[in-house]
């Protein structure tokens, strides 16, 4: 099973400032990497797919980078909406294989 | 209106069975695969079953195999996931979603349900 690893669990950042999150892979994944944002009581929304393509509707200010083991998620200019739990997401073609991360945290500083 | 509505959540004693219901409208539901993901409280996403366009293909998670079946009727729009030998550890909220693209199984989700909640104790 590819596991797939979060950090930070936390991450603490004023508004207006950039965030970066990080997600690493047990092994490649290719660009075969999804990040989602969840509110509280709330369903998962897509943000990112193959890697590094927004999805329909998502701010330019979110963008996604990496390939193989190690990807990144940045927010470049918080706004008070992005403050949510953010989760990366493999999806291995053969065998058909999807793994979540635990997810990083994003507070207000 | 594209929507994914999950039912059949509900208040169930360790060792019994319970089955979930998404009706999925407003796209061609037998064009995509499916998946069941799972939420227990406080904690992240875990994916747990996914089924083909047609039905011919079924994947699960370990924690899962040999206890839950998925499974879809294309007539209706609807996917299924029947849960038997229920644990405590089964309990969270449970979402379907749909897969972006229409080719193969495994891949990234753009809809989602709200959720239905299982929850496992005597």
């Amino acid at each position: 099973e590819i596991v797939m690893t979060q950090s930070p669990a936390t991450l603490s950042v004023s508004p207006g400032e950039r965030a970066t999150l990080s997600c690493r892979a047990s092994q490649s994944v290719s660009s075969n990497l999804a990040w989602y944002q969840q509110k509280p009581g709330q369903a998962p929304r897509l943000l990112i797919y193959g890697a590094s393509t927004r999805a329909t509707g998502i701010p330019a200010r979110f963008s996604g980078s990496g390939s193989g083991t190690e990807f990144t998620l940045t927010i470049s200019s918080l706004q008070s909406e992005d403050f949510a739990v953010y989760y990366c997401q493999q999806y291995n073609n053969w065998p058909p294989s999807i793994t979540f991360g635990q997810g990083t945290r994003l507070e207000i500083k | 209106e594209v929507q994914l509505l999950e039912s059949g959540g509900g208040l169930v004693q360790p060792g019994g069975s319970l089955r979930l219901s998404c009706a999925a409208s407003g796209f061609t539901f037998s064009s995509y695969a499916m998946s069941w993901v799972r939420q227990a409280p406080g904690k992240g996403l875990e994916w747990v079953s996914a089924i083909s366009g047609s039905g011919g293909s079924t994947y699960y998670a370990d924690s899962v195999k040999g206890r839950f079946t998925i499974s879809r009727d294309n007539s209706k729009n609807t996917l299924y996931l029947q849960m038997n030998s229920l644990r405590a550890e089964d309990t969270a909220v449970y979402y379907c979603a749909k897969k972006a693209s229409e080719e193969g199984v495994s891949g990234y989700f753009d809809l989602w349900g709200r959720g239905t909640l299982v929850t496992v104790s005597s």
